[in-house]
């Protein structure tokens, strides 16, 4: 099946220390989701990029959709023990099932 | 808006048991729930997508018999686990979509633990 590699597995980063996870895929993505989960909850909509080198932000996050569209990350300025857990990416294929990237958990050391 | 409500958030069973898994959209209708497992430090993975008033369809792998889908009205969708066993031990995950503008809406998740 389709799928969408996420890498790294794992990041820990000191607080304060920048951030960022990135996605790929071999096909082109009509659409691009990202979701935390924090330890032992559920995952969390943070945002869908669709459009071809689309940048969004909130906050402290920042959200990229690469020129090809193949390809997306996530970046988190000056990380918070509020960022701790796992981020992942995740792509509709075209039929409304979400296909989850193998996320990235993230550590602070504070 | 947008929630999605899951019971029981854990549950424990004794192996040869069922156990059944509620999910509820509260405040919109939901003509498709998914359902995903997920294992300790690992990603979602789709089990089945469950439709209001047929069948559900199943990921590759996922047998139909032992995860047993309702979804009877446009709110409320149902997992059962058949003759339950430790290796069905997971956390299990419901989501649902309020419209194409919107993410998806995860449930809080069951814990399920299999003894």
């Amino acid at each position: 099946g389709q799928q969408v590699m996420q890498i790294p597995q794992y990041q820990h980063v000191q607080e304060g220390e920048d951030f960022t996870t990135y996605c790929n895929s071999s096909t082109t993505l009509s659409n691009i989701q990202w979701y935390k989960q924090r330890p032992g909850g559920h995952p969390v909509f943070l945002i869908q990029l669709v459009k071809s080198g689309e940048v969004k932000k909130q906050k402290r996050l920042t959200f990229q959709f690469g020129e090809a569209k193949k390809n997306s990350s996530l970046h988190i300025t000056a990380t918070q023990t509020t960022d701790v857990g796992t981020y992942f990416c995740a792509v509709d294929f075209g039929n409304e099932k979400l296909t989850f990237g193998t996320g990235t958990r993230l550590t602070i050391i504070p | 808006g947008a929630v999605v409500s899951q019971h029981p958030s854990w549950v424990i069973c004794k192996s040869g048991t069922s156990v059944k898994i509620e999910c509820r959209s509260l405040d919109f209708q939901a003509t498709t729930m998914f359902w995903y497992r997920q294992f300790p430090k690992q990603s979602l993975m789709l089990m089945a997508t469950s439709n209001e008033g047929s069948k559900a369809t199943y990921e590759q792998g996922v047998e139909k018999d032992k995860f047993l889908i309702n979804h009877a009205s446009l709110t409320l969708s149902t997992l059962t686990v058949t003759s339950a066993h430790p290796e069905d031990s997971s956390f299990y995950i419901c989501s649902a979509r309020a419209g194409s503008n919107y993410g998806y809406t995860f449930g809080s998740g069951t814990r399920l633990t299999v003894v």
